[in-house]
């Protein structure tokens, strides 16, 4: 089974609108870690933001906040008043078993390509 | 200051060459990862070092894999008689802290994109 699935290869989203960028992910772990990423064309990964899986509110960064709903595993990006700089491609990672010494990779995702308009 | 630094930015090597990457993480930080990216993919894990130890080598494909980081600062991912299935963008990241701290984030460098003819 995929660790982490984001079932949205590209999606499209007016300037100053919102939109929500799926992830669901797959652990037996009781501690892992969520984190969103973004790849602009020039290749560099960017963090975004991160929730912990003890983390009883939902993340914010500024226009990212995190959409996490436990008991579904998901853990979808909201990203608000888009702006044409949010193009990129977005990837949510999770980092698992950081109590039981293999708790340092992240497993990625497929990514969402995100694309703003006018 | 400075971010996570990787050269060379592009690398194209003819089947069956060797070839060394070289990534320069964030001074002072504890770990440090390698990963590649294949076009159109996340990117998937290779190995972790914290320091010069390198405790995760899990995701390396083969033996024809090598990485190292003798003084705990940069490290080197080698590569013996790459193949075509090689071609792919190698990032390197760094964090401050050690595994066990359960945020951790991880800084990523622009990533070397290897072509093998």
């Amino acid at each position: 089974a995929q660790k982490i699935t984001q079932t949205q290869p590209g999606m499209f989203v007016q300037e100053k609108e919102a939109v929500t960028l799926d992830c669901t992910y797959d652990t037996s772990d009781q501690s892992y870690g969520l984190f969103w990423y973004k790849q602009p064309s020039s290749g560099e990964m960017i963090f975004l933001i991160y929730q912990g899986s003890y983390d009883e509110q939902n993340a914010t960064e500024g226009r990212y906040s995190l959409n996490f709903q436990k008991a579904r595993k998901s853990a979808n990006l909201v990203i608000s008043a888009s702006q044409l700089g949010d193009s990129a491609m977005y990837f949510c990672a999770m980092r698992e078993g950081f109590f039981t010494g293999g708790g340092n990779k992240l497993t990625f995702g497929t990514g969402t390509q995100l694309k703003v308009e006018l | 200051g400075a971010g996570v630094s990787q050269s060379p930015r592009y690398k194209v090597a003819k089947r069956g060459q060797d070839v060394a990457l070289r990534c320069d993480p964030i001074s002072g930080h504890v770990s440090l990862f390698w990963y590649q990216q294949a076009l159109g993919q996340g990117p998937e894990f290779l190995t972790y070092f914290q320091n010069e130890a390198q405790l995760d080598k899990s995701g390396l494909p083969s033996d024809r894999f090598f990485a190292e980081r003798p003084e705990g600062s940069v490290s080197t991912l080698k590569i013996q008689r790459t193949q075509q299935e090689d071609s792919a963008v190698y990032l390197c990241a760094s964090s401050y802290r050690d595994g066990r701290s359960s945020y951790n984030e991880q800084f990523f460098g622009p990533g070397t994109r290897l072509t093998v003819l």
